[in-house]
């Protein structure tokens, strides 16, 4: 079965700090892999979404970046943080589509708070 | 703009009553709808979805309706139970995605069910 690790799980970090989360997909090749993100009162945002190595989509403008070095491998990257990037960021895949019956399955979440 | 919107930010209902989430969109090239259940710091779980060629979708306890005429989607919990209560995302993706399957999400209902 297929599963999907985040971490971490939580996070504080001053203005300014680099930032790297990591997400990594098992049971499971060539996925579509996306970051989100959900801040305070907002809905999930898309921020970058992936459909293979080394090739990165970004949906908003942003303080932020995104790679994907391995094929099941996305780290979300900031060289200098900004306290607007504070909310909860969580990483999801699908499978390529090829029909109607996809979904995107999410990890746990990483509560970032940037101080 | 924002293309997928609940409107109501909670909802409260009685234990063994019907919940009934609301959800619009403005983008008419949304073609697959989904609803994720979030508990506090998890990430969204994929609860039901349904594709723009069809009006009814029914797993259990819950039931998914599309009018798409009326850009109106809606999921229906019956009964409701204590362990429903979570905050419901609504998704729409887009059929001109360029391959990936991002999903915009609406903001999230809160629901409460009260005993």
């Amino acid at each position: 079965s297929q599963t999907i690790h985040q971490w971490p799980a939580t996070l504080v970090q001053p203005v300014g700090s680099p930032l790297s989360l990591e997400c990594t997909v098992e049971g499971t090749s060539n996925p579509n892999l996306y970051w989100y993100r959900q801040a305070a009162g907002r809905g999930l945002q898309l921020l970058f979404y992936s459909v293979g190595i080394g090739q990165i989509s970004s949906e908003v403008p942003q303080n932020l970046s995104a790679s994907r070095p391995q094929d099941r491998q996305f780290i979300l990257s900031s060289k200098k943080l900004l306290l607007s990037d504070s909310g909860f960021y969580l990483c999801a895949w699908s499978v390529p589509r090829t029909g109607w019956d996809t979904e995107a399955f999410f990890g746990q979440g990483t509560r970032l708070t940037v101080v | 703009d924002q293309q997928v919107k609940q409107n109501s930010p909670s909802l409260s209902v009685q234990e063994g009553r019907i919940s009934i989430l609301n959800c619009d969109y403005t983008n008419s090239m949304f073609d697959y709808f989904l609803w994720y259940k979030k508990y506090p710091a998890e990430g969204p779980t994929f609860l039901i979805s349904i594709s723009s060629i069809k009006d009814k979708n029914e797993d259990g306890r819950f039931t998914v309706f599309l009018n798409k005429s009326a850009k109106h989607l809606s999921l229906h919990i019956v009964p409701s139970q204590p362990g429903d209560s979570a905050v419901y995302f609504c998704a729409a993706r887009s059929n001109s995605g360029g391959g990936a399957d991002g999903l915009t999400f609406g903001k999230g209902t809160h629901l409460i069910i009260q005993p």
